[in-house]
């Protein structure tokens, strides 16, 4: 089982592109979230699915979509990057009635 | 506004003495913690876990302990060894009726622990 996969690794975008931040988890986990990593902010969750269809917003959504039309796979996009979007981010996935995340391996992205 | 602190940055502990990390919290409605590790340019990984009904989780050298009235956890760790040097998350998060997330942690900002052989 590879777990929880994300690509790309590392980006760099201009300010006003576009990006779509993949995730891919290989474990039938119906929930999936992706957080951001600041300096001093520890991770905060910006979007989050319960499953195929559904998603809702998490603490810092603004920026960012999400869509979820399999169990799989849970991309994340940003439609116009800013600068205060650089930051680390990583994308989880868990079971339903289990409380642990398991986390990818996380993609940096930097905007300038 | 930070509902889960970790005040201390960073903690240096010589091999085979104890650390103790510390989290403090301040919504009442969290009724499940949990500590992740994560070295550099690895995701975070599940290390231990305690519900708001125990007051003590032992893991091996792991052992988490709440103190609810203070809005207080800690991860102690004995003995430190050097690989345990990376960055300790604490998370927070409220279950459902069901017993379930969704996947949704509050985290902490992280402490940096460094155990020197």
């Amino acid at each position: 089982n590879a777990g929880v996969t994300q690509t790309p690794k590392f980006q760099v975008l201009k300010t006003g592109q576009s990006m779509t931040l993949q995730c891919a988890q290989d474990m039938n986990h119906e929930y999936m979230s992706w957080y951001r990593q600041d300096p001093g902010m520890g991770l905060r969750l910006i979007h989050y699915s319960v499953g195929a269809g559904i998603t809702d917003q998490g603490e810092v959504p603004n920026g960012y979509n999400v869509s979820r039309s399999t169990t799989e796979d849970f991309p994340l996009r940003l439609l116009s990057a800013a600068p205060s979007q650089t930051s680390v981010y990583f994308c989880a996935s868990s079971y339903f009635g289990r409380t642990e995340a398991f986390f990818g391996q996380g993609t940096r992205l930097t905007v300038v | 506004d930070q509902q889960v602190k970790q005040n201390s940055p960073s903690l240096s502990v010589q091999e085979g003495r104890i650390s103790i990390l510390n989290c403090d919290y301040t919504n009442s409605m969290f009724d499940y913690f949990l500590w992740y590790k994560k070295y550099p340019a690895e995701g975070p990984t599940f290390l231990i876990s305690i519900s708001s009904i125990k007051d003590k989780n032992e893991d091996g050298r792991f052992t988490v302990f709440l103190n609810k009235s203070a809005k207080h956890l800690s991860l102690h760790i004995v003995p430190s060894q050097p690989g345990d040097s990376a960055v300790y998350f604490c998370a927070a998060t409220s279950l459902d009726s069901g017993g379930t997330s969704y996947g949704k942690l509050t985290f902490g900002q992280g402490t940096i622990l460094t155990v020197h052989p």
